[in-house]
């Protein structure tokens, strides 16, 4: 199957700073990618969609000037958790679709992010 | 996307069938069935999909019945790294529709 990477696998920061995780396709073209939060003993939430070039669609109840995303080419995804809080706290795991694997749904290994 | 229902876990002795239900009920006809599986701590792992017709790969067979109301996904010799969360989801092919994540169904493989 494909593969998608994130980086870093796991962070640790100061409450008000601001965090950036990256998110690639290694051997496909990602016309969509998507980011998830998932809390401890919780099934995966889904925040936004984005497609390249374009502006991403957010969840309900997902602060779009808190997760900026960038979706600025067909292999890289940025999300940046602005102002970090102790309640942002969470695993996210991004995921990416392309029409080279018939439009699978391909996902990260996830990122640990921990607010103190 | 129609929702799908699963038992929230299953045993299963190592080395036996892992058969895993998935109830399907509204499930309309231009949407797939995937199934993926989450190990602790890791990003979701894609097993399989389907429309209406079984399907089988190095990994696992998925069995859809005729009305496409449920599914089954069957890991044929299960062994102890097959223990996780096995999500079933259905969702139309195309176009920017993510995957939505229900509870899944807890797999513990057992010596």
């Amino acid at each position: 199957g494909a593969v998608v990477s994130q980086h870093p696998s796991r962070v640790i920061c100061k409450s008000g700073t601001s965090v950036k995780i990256e998110c690639r396709s290694l051997d496909f073209q990602a016309t969509t990618m998507f980011w998830y939060r998932q809390f401890p003993k919780q099934s995966l939430m889904l925040m936004a969609t984005s497609n390249e070039g374009s502006k991403a669609t957010y969840e309900q109840g997902v602060e779009k000037d808190k997760f900026l995303i960038n979706h600025a080419s067909l292999t890289l995804s940025t999300l940046t958790v602005t102002s970090a809080h102790p309640e942002d706290s969470s695993f996210y795991i991004c995921s990416a679709r392309g029409t080279g694997y018939g439009e699978t749904q391909y996902f990260g290994p996830g990122t640990r992010l921990l607010v103190l | 996307d129609a929702k799908t229902t699963q038992p929230p876990s299953m045993d299963c002795a190592e080395g036996r069938a892992a058969n895993l239900p998935c109830n399907h009920s509204t499930i309309s006809g231009n949407e797939y069935v995937y199934w993926y599986r989450q190990i602790h701590s890791q990003g979701p792992q894609y097993i399989i999909h389907g429309l209406k017709n079984n399907e089988t790969n190095e990994m696992a067979s998925l069995i859809i019945t005729e009305d496409r109301k449920s599914s089954t996904l069957i890991l044929p010799h299960a062994t102890l790294r097959d223990t996780a969360v096995y999500y079933c989801i259905v969702r139309g092919y195309s176009g920017n529709t993510p995957l939505v994540f229900g509870k899944g169904t807890r797999l513990s493989v057992i010596a």
